[in-house]
C-alpha cells in the first residue's frame, strides 16, 4: 500500500527558502507512468496546485510559482522534494505531497500525504 | 479567485441526493477531463472521481460525475452525515499548462 509522508521545517523566515521532502513507501519515485507533485492549502482556504514532475525529466509548475519553485527527486532515498524561494506570509499553508497521473488532458492525484503546515513568519 | 467556479455551500437531508456544480471554460473543462476530491475536516483530500465519471477502487457508486460542455457535476445519493466535507473539482488547463481547482463546496447534511 502506497504511503506518502511530508517532512521539513514548520517555520520559515520571510525571504528564505521553504524546503519539504516527501518520502514514499510502498511504491517508487521511478514508477512508470506516475508523476509526483505538491498541492497546498492556506489556512481556511481552498486547494492550490503547485506542480508535478516525472522522474525521467518532464515537469509542470504553477505559472504563479514557477519563478521561485523547484521540484526534484532523490531516487536513492525514494523521495522527492519541494523548494520554494523568497517566501512571504502568503506562502503559509498546509503542503500536501501526492502521486499523480498525467497525460495530455488528464491530470489527477490518487494518493496523498497527510499534509504538513508550514508557517512563514519572523 | 479560482479558475473553476463552485457554489460555496450546498445542503440536503440524510438519504437525499445532492449535486455540486463546477463551471469553467474551453481551456479547461471544455477540452479536458475533470476530477473530484473530498476533504473531510482536518484531513487530506481524497480522489472521488477521475476522467469525468470514473470511480477509483473503493469509492461507492453513491458518487457519480458528469460533464457537459464547460461544466461538470458531482452527484451524491443516499447522503450520510459522514459525507459532510469540502468537495473540490479539478482539471487540466491547456492555456496555463497546469491543474486548476475550484474554490470548494462545503456540503452540510442537515
Amino acid at each position: 500500500q502506497l504511503r506518502l509522508q511530508e517532512s521539513g521545517p514548520r517555520l520559515v523566515q520571510p525571504s528564505e527558502t521553504l524546503s519539504l521532502t516527501c518520502t514514499i513507501s510502498g511504491g517508487s519515485v521511478i514508477s512508470s507512468g506516475y508523476y509526483w507533485g505538491w498541492v497546498r492549502q492556506p489556512p481556511g482556504k481552498g486547494l492550490e496546485w503547485i506542480g508535478i514532475f516525472y522522474h525521467a525529466g518532464s515537469s509542470f509548475y504553477s505559472p504563479s510559482l514557477q519563478s521561485r519553485l523547484t521540484i526534484s527527486a532523490d531516487t536513492s532515498k525514494n523521495q522527492f522534494s519541494l523548494k520554494l524561494n523568497s517566501v512571504t506570509a502568503a506562502d503559509t499553508a498546509v503542503y500536501y505531497c501526492a502521486r499523480c497521473l498525467y497525460t495530455y488532458g488528464h491530470s489527477f492525484c490518487d494518493n496523498w500525504g497527510q499534509g504538513t503546515l508550514v508557517t512563514v513568519s519572523s | 479567485q479560482s479558475v473553476l467556479t463552485q457554489p460555496p455551500s450546498v445542503s440536503a437531508a440524510p438519504e437525499q441526493k445532492v449535486t455540486i456544480s463546477c463551471s469553467g471554460s474551453s481551456s479547461n473543462i471544455g477540452n479536458n477531463y475533470v476530477s473530484w476530491y473530498r476533504q473531510l475536516p482536518g484531513t487530506a483530500p481524497k480522489l472521488l472521481i477521475y476522467d469525468n465519471n470514473k470511480r477509483p477502487s473503493g469509492i461507492p457508486d453513491r458518487f457519480s460525475g458528469s460533464k457537459s460542455g464547460t461544466s461538470a457535476t458531482l452527484g451524491i445519493t443516499g447522503l450520510q452525515t459522514g459525507d459532510e466535507a469540502d468537495y473540490y473539482c479539478g482539471t487540466w488547463d491547456s492555456s496555463l499548462s497546469a491543474v486548476v481547482f475550484g474554490g470548494g463546496t462545503k456540503l452540510t447534511v442537515l
